[in-house]
């Protein structure tokens, strides 16, 4: 069964900065998908970004970007400029060849002023 | 409608007394998943729905829980004999998925959830 680890329960960076969140899965598909998703405190699940696994290249979504690295089974996420909406909890996910999809225990994620 | 609809919004029951919370997918949307989210925790997955067959059951905690989906549409997860282990956040999702591996798809929309509290 594929599992997905979070292993940062929390993080705080400087606005302005850059952080890095982290996110192990093991699994032994060789296709799948890898999501991030945001969940600020009015606890409305928001899609940050997605990766397909057989596409080499990192996905970008504007100041978010990921670090995917398949032979390591690791996809981490970088927040470049930190703004203080980006407060919220980070829910790494991984979307099996049968559609489950199943989410780590995620990242709080504090922006200090 | 406009969003993925649960109801109700906020559950208070016994011990031991049986509760259904509903989910409303987005029209047209093919798959449906539950998860349950215990405070400041991550999400826990239940189940999920192709259609009305669920594919994979093995995230029910126990035979007390159980859920379905008819017309492709509304699904209820049901809770029967409820312990106070059982309270939680429990969200639904749905999203759109077309045939194949790579056909198109949604993100996840997820519902606003029923908070349940067991007593």
């Amino acid at each position: 069964a594929q599992t997905v680890t979070q292993s940062q329960p929390e993080m705080s960076v400087q606005e302005a900065e850059t952080v890095t969140l982290s996110c192990t899965y093991d699994t032994s598909e060789s296709d799948y998908y890898l999501f991030w998703y945001k969940q600020p405190p009015s606890r409305q699940m928001i899609l940050v970004i997605r990766q397909e696994a057989y596409k080499q290249q990192n996905a970008t979504e504007n100041r978010f970007s990921v670090n995917f690295q398949k032979a390591a089974k690791s996809f981490s996420l970088k927040i470049s400029d930190s703004q203080l909406g980006d407060a919220a909890m980070y829910f790494c996910a991984y979307r099996s060849r049968d559609d489950k999809i199943i989410f780590g225990k995620g990242t709080r994620l504090h922006i200090l002023p | 409608g406009a969003g993925v609809s649960q109801s109700p919004s906020n559950k208070v029951t016994e011990k031991g007394k049986d509760v259904e919370l509903r989910c409303d997918p987005i029209s047209g949307h093919t798959a449906l998943y539950w998860y349950r989210q215990s405070l400041g925790q991550g999400l826990e997955f239940l189940i999920y729905f192709q259609g009305n067959s669920a594919p994979d059951k093995s995230g029910l905690p126990s035979d007390r829980f159980s859920a379905e989906r008819t017309g492709g549409s509304v699904s209820t997860l049901t809770i029967q004999r409820t312990q106070q282990e059982d309270s939680a956040v429990y969200l639904c999702a749905s999203s759109f998925r077309s045939p194949g591996y790579r056909g198109a798809d949604s993100p996840l929309h997820f519902g606003n959830g029923t908070r349940l509290t067991v007593t």
